[in-house]
């Protein structure tokens, strides 16, 4: 069956130091991905995607990620974590082109210590 | 500009209560979508439609309706409210690239 997989439920890296959150999927083929960050009390927002061509996408606010497909992940990274990238974070998936709905994973929780 | 408006924010019900969640959208995307997202399970699909008179089946249809009333519109529906239905429900809109934009969300409670 088509799933999104993030291994981590939570994680609390320091302020400055970089991070790296996991999402992996189960597919056939290559679907869209995506990531998007909800804050607390907010809906969601995209930070970025993948459709196709150069694997390491780079997004808003500093967040980058990388799409492997012979490990079929598509990890979001950060050099440098500020204080207010504390938030949940959703790997999503759209496994075929129009008019589908992404399927998300669990989330993974940020916490930034100073 | 308003994007994707949801009505109403909160809402408590008692069990076998019935209510309509409003979805209205202003970016013109064909595609629009009901999720509910609960603590430690992610957002889940309850209802979509990729068009203007289309509706299908997401992953957690039960206990829910919707209807597409016009392209900007799109309503959910819970004929008889179980405590199990205690959620946060976005609507969210695509213009078919899969790129979702999302509500802020409305918290129902059921009792």
């Amino acid at each position: 069956a088509q799933s999104v997989t993030q291994p981590d439920i939570h994680i609390t890296v320091s302020e400055g130091a970089s991070l790296e959150l996991r999402c992996n999927y189960s597919y056939g083929a290559t679907p869209y991905l995506f990531w998007y960050v909800q804050s607390p009390g907010q809906g969601l927002q995209l930070l970025l995607k993948y459709f196709s061509g150069d694997t390491l996408v780079q997004g808003i606010k500093g967040f980058e990620a990388e799409f492997k497909r012979s490990q079929s992940s598509f990890n979001l990274r950060k050099p440098s974590v500020h204080w207010s990238d504390a938030a949940e974070y959703f790997c999503a998936v759209a496994f075929n082109q129009a008019g589908t709905a992404l399927i998300f994973g669990k989330g993974t929780t940020l916490s930034v210590s100073s | 500009n308003a994007g994707v408006t949801q009505t109403p924010k909160f809402q408590v019900l008692k069990t076998g209560q019935s209510m309509t969640l409003q979805c209205a959208q202003d970016m013109n995307h064909n595609s629009m979508y009901w999720y509910r997202q609960d603590p430690g399970m992610g957002l889940r699909l309850i209802y979509y439609s990729a068009s203007e008179g289309t509706t299908d089946k997401g992953e957690v249809p039960n206990g829910y309706n919707v209807s597409r009333l016009n392209k900007r519109e799109f309503s959910l529906r819970l004929e008889s409210a179980a405590p199990s239905q205690t959620s946060v429900y976005f609507c969210a809109t695509s213009s078919g690239a899969n790129v979702l934009t999302f509500g802020a969300g409305s918290r129902l409670t059921v009792l």
